[in-house]
């Protein structure tokens, strides 16, 4: 069974960084391209990254540009998204999906990012 | 980046009825590969979203059949031909032809 597992969300002050993992097991990770996909509370779905195979091709949507890095390790089936800076409008649960023939084809659980002082 | 619209945003429907969704675009779809990368999903209370309609009218591994999507260029539809309990959440399109890929804003189905 594809399984993908958020970890690393909780509660940040603003402008502070925080660090999500996914861990990915029942396909071949290295084979596909990952995305993190983020739903502010209440609210639709936004993509926020997505990253190649081999990592060396990245995409960040333009809020967070500059602010957030994913990246992956396929020697660990992880998936990362390093967050700096975070704003307010940040707060979301964050899905770690994958990515196949441009549909998000298995979702995580989610992780909740909370960015408040 | 291109908009995505879904009429209606919310629906309520008698158990055994149709139903259906629309989603319009701001820009066409169609990629210059020849494929329109156009998808349904739906999120159930409390869980991820998960896919349904790929690429307009393909039913992903496990949906039923009676799930099925329709459209080109700028318009598209989702139905649903006898609506279950089972169907209850929150159906979003998207568009994953032009970068950011986006989504529409969700149309909420529940039952009557």
């Amino acid at each position: 069974e594809m399984q993908l597992v958020e970890s690393g969300g909780g509660l940040v002050q603003p402008g502070g960084p925080l660090r999500l993992s996914c861990a990915a097991s029942g396909f071949t990770f290295s084979s596909v391209w990952m995305s993190w996909v983020r739903q502010a509370p209440g609210k639709g779905l936004e993509l926020v990254a997505n990253i190649n195979q081999d990592g060396n091709t990245k995409y960040h949507v333009d809020s967070v540009k500059g602010r957030f890095t994913i990246s992956r390790d396929n020697d660990r089936n992880s998936l990362y998204l390093q967050m700096n800076s975070l704003r307010v409008e940040d707060t979301a649960v964050y899905y770690c999906a994958k990515f196949m023939s441009r549909a998000y084809d298995v979702w995580g659980q989610g992780t909740m990012v909370t960015v408040s002082s | 980046d291109v908009v995505m619209t879904q009429t209606p945003l919310s629906l309520s429907v008698t158990p055994g009825q149709p139903a259906s969704i629309s989603c319009k675009s701001s820009q066409g779809l169609l990629h210059s590969d020849g494929n329109t990368y156009f998808y349904w999903y739906l999120q159930k209370p409390g869980q991820s979203p998960q896919l349904l309609i790929y690429e307009v009218s393909g039913r992903f591994s496990g949906v039923p059949d009676r799930f099925s999507g329709s459209g080109s260029g700028t318009d598209f539809t989702l139905k649903i031909s006898r609506v279950e309990t089972e169907d209850v959440g929150i159906y979003y399109c998207m568009q994953a032809t032009h970068l950011p890929f986006t989504f529409g804003p969700g149309t909420k189905v529940d039952i009557k």
